[in-house]
């Protein structure tokens, strides 16, 4: 299985910072990564795919990158509807699988 | 607007089957695929399997042995059987619509809990 590795675990960011979370894939993926937005209470909700895309309604200060196998998600400027936890997930090979994690709070 | 939403029971005890049921409005499960996903206490999440718009499956390797999932068209459900399940298949369980592996509906989550 393709291991992703998700940092950091843990982020405590203030209104209007921006904010990086990383994956770094064990292998290859190409564009196949996703990350999904959990608030707390809340089933996940599709963010980005193709690891730049944006899914319908997310909003602008979200984006996706890429250098080689490690992938980024940035929030440009923190909103409090923001706070919750952030997987990544790669789709390129069967199983898919997903990031450990991170859970974003507010300072 | 596509909507999901799990039931079944919250308790199962070890050795026995855990069955899920995903409900699905404002779409074919004729259409794209169909998954299941479950999130551990510890936040870990799993993809289980899924169950294809002609009903073919794939699944987890790592529950191959134990996992089932089929459908019910004029139902528009689908579900999910976990056999001989122990403690640590306890987890919140989603459905989810899949698009190219990529999960862009999902449900409201079912938790269940193993226990004797």
């Amino acid at each position: 299985d393709i291991q992703m590795t998700q940092s950091p675990a843990s982020l405590s960011a203030s209104l209007e910072e921006i904010v990086t979370i990383t994956c770094q894939a064990s292998q290859d993926i190409g564009n196949w990564l996703a990350w999904y937005q959990q608030k707390p209470g809340k089933s996940p909700q599709l963010l980005i795919y193709d690891a730049t895309s944006l899914a319908d309604g997310v909003p602008s200060r979200f984006s996706g990158s890429r250098s080689g196998t490690q992938y980024s998600l940035k929030i440009s400027r923190l909103q409090v509807e923001d706070i919750g936890s952030y997987y990544c997930q790669q789709a390129h090979s069967n199983p898919p699988t997903f990031g450990g994690g991170t859970k974003l709070e507010l300072k | 607007e596509v909507q999901l939403q799990e039931s079944g029971p919250g308790l199962v005890k070890p050795s026995q089957s855990l069955s899920l049921t995903c409900s699905v409005t404002g779409y074919s499960i004729t259409s794209n695929y169909w998954g299941w996903i479950r999130k551990f206490p510890g936040n870990k999440m799993e993809w289980m399997g899924y169950i294809s718009y002609s009903g073919s499956t794939s699944y987890n390797p790592s529950l191959k042995s134990r996992i089932s999932i089929t459908r019910d068209t004029s139902k528009n459900q689908f579900f999910l059987q976990l056999n001989s399940v122990t403690t640590e298949d306890t987890a919140t369980y989603y459905c989810a619509r899949t698009m190219m592996d990529v999960m862009d509906a999902w449900g409201q989550g079912a938790s269940v809990t193993v226990s004797s």
